[in-house]
């Protein structure tokens, strides 16, 4: 099994649309969850936090369950600008840091 | 603020000759350093990782070294490139407290030819 693990997709959406990536990850003992967004030939650049108790910022709402070591992160409103690679990353604390191999979203006009 | 310096952007190396990137880091002190690589169309490969000045922890075997000869400063190294080195190498820098999130330079897309 993949430490962390998602689905490549791509995922092809029509601009306002909603759209939701989930990832899995293997480490139990995992402290930290973040998502990141990678624009192609670019760094990935942080995007949000992730916590259980859930969080929002602007249209992207991101969630956290420990107990079947899920993440997930929902975009509503899709814009054209959206389009990237979106990557699940887990922290095992330690200072050891694991990526995702990222979910592809492509949003039309 | 903490910012990052990769450079050069962009390299085309022959196999078997030698390789240097440098990564340097401001506005913080002591930081905890990462270099990955990420192929062309892969995930990012965690490749090294550094908590202080000469202190290296290797993730995966291979033909590249790194070392950390100043405090902020963190460099890629391999004496013989191969063909399957060619990647996008990225170095991060932890925020505060070991369950911060990274951030990443602009990398160094580096092509073996």
């Amino acid at each position: 099994r993949k430490e962390v693990e998602q689905d490549p997709g791509p995922f092809n959406v029509p601009e306002g649309a909603t759209v939701a990536f989930n990832c899995t990850y293997s480490n139990s003992a995992s402290q930290s969850f973040f998502w990141y967004r990678q624009d192609c030939r670019k760094e990935p650049k942080l995007l949000m936090s992730v916590y259980s108790s859930g969080n929002e910022d602007g249209r992207f709402t991101a969630q956290l369950n420990r107990a079947s070591q899920y993440i997930s992160l929902l975009i509503r409103d899709s814009k054209l600008s959206d389009s990237a690679t979106y990557l699940c990353v887990v922290n095992w604390g330690g200072f050891k840091t694991i990526f995702g191999a990222g979910t592809r979203l492509f949003v039309k006009a | 603020s903490q910012t990052i310096h990769q450079w050069p952007a962009t390299l085309v190396q022959p196999v078997g000759s030698p390789l240097s990137l440098e990564c340097t880091v401001e506005g913080t002190s002591n930081p905890n350093l990462y270099w990955y690589r990420q192929a062309a169309g892969r995930g990012l490969q965690l490749l090294f990782y550094s908590v202080g000045i000469g202190q290296i922890s290797s993730e995966v075997p291979q033909n590249l070294s790194a070392s950390r000869p100043q405090d902020r400063q963190f460099i890629l190294s391999s004496k013989k490139l191969l063909l399957s080195d060619s990647g996008f190498y990225l170095c991060a820098h932890r925020g505060a407290g070991e369950n911060s999130p990274l951030h990443f330079g602009n990398g160094t897309r580096l092509t073996v030819t």
